[in-house]
């Protein structure tokens, strides 16, 4: 079945970097759009990044715009966040999602790694 | 990138329907028919329960349904199970290459 495992997070000081991982598998990886979307403690989901399934495309949140890059290899069935330039508001639980397949959603969503941004 | 608007909670009786509803604007939901909806119990991965305004995914149950009007989208579960206590999401497509959620929605199912 499909399957997304995330590595990669931990504590970071502010203005540190941390790059996540995410393993994907069950699925032909090269044919979807992936996406990363994070949870803050106590608050709601908030999209973070996309990649389309050649890596050819890329979109950002504001919050995160310059600071953050989606890549992917389709040879390792990996997507990868490099985090940069981390803030306190930054901490949260980062899910690695794939895409639906003809429809902008997130159908598969991974178990998540936690994020904390503190000194 | 403001949220969609969803209310915090809701409530309702075992077996009864409620329906949770998801405010955006001209750009998200109201120019888009890529609406959708996640179950979320927290500690686990969330799971998309609606896509496409109102289609389910294999394996989820029918009790779950979702429609659209203007810029508000529905969700709305009938016959209520304890089961189904928990967080709900919406979620669009918006303009300019963006995704936005909702705020979330507690439901309790008393």
């Amino acid at each position: 079945q499909v399957q997304l495992v995330e590595s990669g997070g931990g504590v970071v000081q502010p203005g540190g970097s941390l790059r996540l991982s995410c393993a994907a598998s069950g699925f032909t990886f090269s044919s979807y759009a992936m996406y990363w979307v994070r949870q803050a403690p106590g608050k709601g989901l908030e999209w973070v990044a996309f990649i389309r399934y050649d890596g050819n495309s890329k979109y950002y949140a504001d919050s995160v715009k310059g600071r953050f890059t989606i890549a992917r290899d389709n040879a390792k069935n990996m997507v990868y966040m490099q985090m940069n330039s981390l803030r306190s508001e930054d901490t949260a639980v980062y899910y690695c999602v794939k895409d639906c397949w003809g429809s902008w959603c997130f159908e598969v969503w991974g178990r998540g790694t936690l994020v904390t941004v503190s000194s | 990138q403001s949220a969609l608007s969803q209310p915090a909670s809701v409530s309702e009786s075992p077996g009864q329907s409620i329906t949770i509803s998801c405010t955006g604007t001209g750009s998200d939901i109201g120019d888009s028919n890529s609406v959708s909806w996640y179950q979320h119990h927290p500690g686990k991965a969330p799971r998309l329960i609606i896509y496409d305004v109102s289609k389910r995914p294999s394996g989820v149950s029918n009790r779950f349904s979702g429609s659209k009007s203007g810029t508000t989208a529905s969700l709305t579960i009938s016959g209520l199970r304890a089961e189904d206590e928990t967080l709900y999401y919406c979620s669009s497509y918006r303009a300019g290459d963006t995704w936005v959620f909702g705020g979330g929605t507690k439901l309790t199912v008393l």
